[in-house]
């Protein structure tokens, strides 16, 4: 495996409540990324980070923030979890932005129901 | 932003049957990358093609890298109940760093 871990990876929250995700990979790739799966969507990037403090917004960012503190650690975090936010969350890594040999490597993903 | 438009949605077929799924976008692409997501896993890389008119294989798996950049397919031939799965095309526009991803095409093998 890639060495790639997501944590938790079930989650049920209420309604209001703040979340946090954390992806973390022992691989020293730079880019991170953080995915939302849905039926009928795929999946949709929420941010991604290129590299320590550096993070960007994806098509679907609006209530979500991340950090990236270190090489190996990407947090996702839902300030104020609404019904909407229920999915499955997938992490993904890439040496390259985006790697065109491997494309990007996914964690097993975290499913997060908010109640 | 460019979308994928990815078909069938779902597939259901006997064991021993070949199978064909696309994808296609109004822009062009320069890279079309193919995945598997097993039940409770996240998707794990199948083929990648770089170049219009690209025929790859992984095994029994084909597929092609549209000769006007705005399309792939993948061919699975001789289907086994392994193969269940969601299968994700992915693309990154010309121009443009971004990996956009089709809605995926569910398949069931019958044994």
């Amino acid at each position: 495996d890639a060495g790639i871990t997501q944590s938790p990876r079930h989650k049920v929250t209420e309604t209001g409540t703040p979340v946090t995700l954390r992806c973390h990979q022992t691989e020293n790739h730079r880019y991170m990324y953080w995915y939302r799966q849905d039926p009928g969507h795929g999946l949709r990037l929420i941010h991604y980070s290129y590299g320590v403090k550096d993070t960007d917004k994806g098509e679907v960012s609006d209530g979500y923030s991340v950090s990236r503190s270190k090489t190996e650690d990407f947090l996702l975090t839902l300030e104020s979890a609404t019904s909407s936010q229920t999915s499955v969350y997938f992490c993904a890594i890439s040496e390259v932005q985006p790697s065109p040999v491997y494309g990007y490597t996914f964690g097993s993903g975290t499913r997060l129901t908010v109640v | 932003g460019q979308q994928l438009n990815q078909s069938p949605q779902s597939m259901f077929i006997q064991e021993g049957e070949d199978v064909s799924m696309n994808c296609t976008s109004s822009s062009i692409f320069n890279t079309w990358l193919w995945y598997k997501q097993d039940p409770g896993e996240g998707p794990v890389l199948l083929i990648a093609l770089y170049k219009a008119g690209e025929l790859t294989s992984n095994g029994r798996l084909t597929a092609q890298f549209g000769i006007t950049r705005k399309d792939s397919f993948l061919n699975i031939s001789a289907s086994i109940p392994s193969d269940v799965g969601i299968y994700f095309c992915a693309g990154q526009p010309l121009y443009n760093n971004d990996m956009r991803f089709g809605a995926g095409t569910r398949l069931t093998v019958k044994p």
